[in-house]
């Protein structure tokens, strides 16, 4: 069964401090997607990144940047010169063909990010 | 476009009472999920819907039942509430795509208390 899993329950940093976020994932299938959310103190969900299993080429978004290694079956995130708007819980989530259609996600328990002054 | 909305945002009920909670999207997706977030667990799929008039069940489907009698319109009933359930519930949607698995958007949660 498709599995994903954040070992780092919790990470304080100061801020402009870099901080990479873990993220592992089992699954059977060969084809299958990777996301990241994002879920601030305000409590909704923002979408981040989506990924797919053919694509391993590393993406920068700003701050941000994904390393996709198939090889380890993982997916981190890094923040770059982290701030404190960064303070966020972030989820790591896996879809794949057996989840039976209809694009569900599997989600990681969470990584809560604290970034200080 | 107001994207993916939830009511009631918060609701106490006692053990044993009914409600449902009403999740709206504008962005005409075919796909709708219902999840369910407790400390340190994440976020699990209770039931989803791969268009209108089909529901299947989730993760932890227990305790719920859906409706999508509308495309716009996902239905989350809990018929006798229990204190287990005291949870925040987040409504989700995607668009269908042949061969690539879209990202969902969110709702804002709705928050439940079940004392």
């Amino acid at each position: 069964a498709q599995k994903v899993t954040q070992a780092q329950t919790e990470i304080s940093v100061v801020e402009k401090e870099d901080v990479t976020l873990d993220c592992v994932y089992e699954t059977r299938d060969t084809t299958y997607y990777l996301f990241w959310y994002k879920q601030p103190p305000s409590g909704e969900l923002v979408f981040l990144i989506r990924r797919n299993s053919f694509d391993e080429q590393n993406e920068i978004s700003g701050r941000y940047s994904w390393n996709f290694q198939k090889s380890t079956s993982s997916f981190n995130f890094t923040i770059t010169a982290s701030q404190v708007v960064d303070s966020a819980v972030y989820f790591c989530a896996l879809s794949d063909s057996f989840t039976g259609g209809g694009n569900k996600l599997t989600f990681g328990t969470g990584t809560q990010l604290k970034v200080e002054l | 476009n107001a994207g993916v909305t939830q009511t009631p945002k918060f609701r106490v009920l006692k053990t044993g009472q009914s409600m449902t909670l009403l999740c709206a999207q504008d962005m005409n997706h075919e796909y709708m999920y219902w999840y369910r977030q407790d400390p340190g667990m994440g976020l699990r799929l209770i039931h989803y819907s791969v268009g209108e008039g089909t529901t299947a069940k989730g993760e932890v489907p227990d305790g719920y039942n859906v409706s999508r009698l509308k495309k716009q319109n996902f239905l989350l009933g809990l018929e006798s509430a229990a204190p287990s359930q005291t949870s925040v519930y987040f409504c989700a949607s995607s668009y269908r795509d042949r061969d690539i698995y879209n990202e969902q958007f969110f709702g804002p949660g709705t928050r439940l208390t079940v004392l």
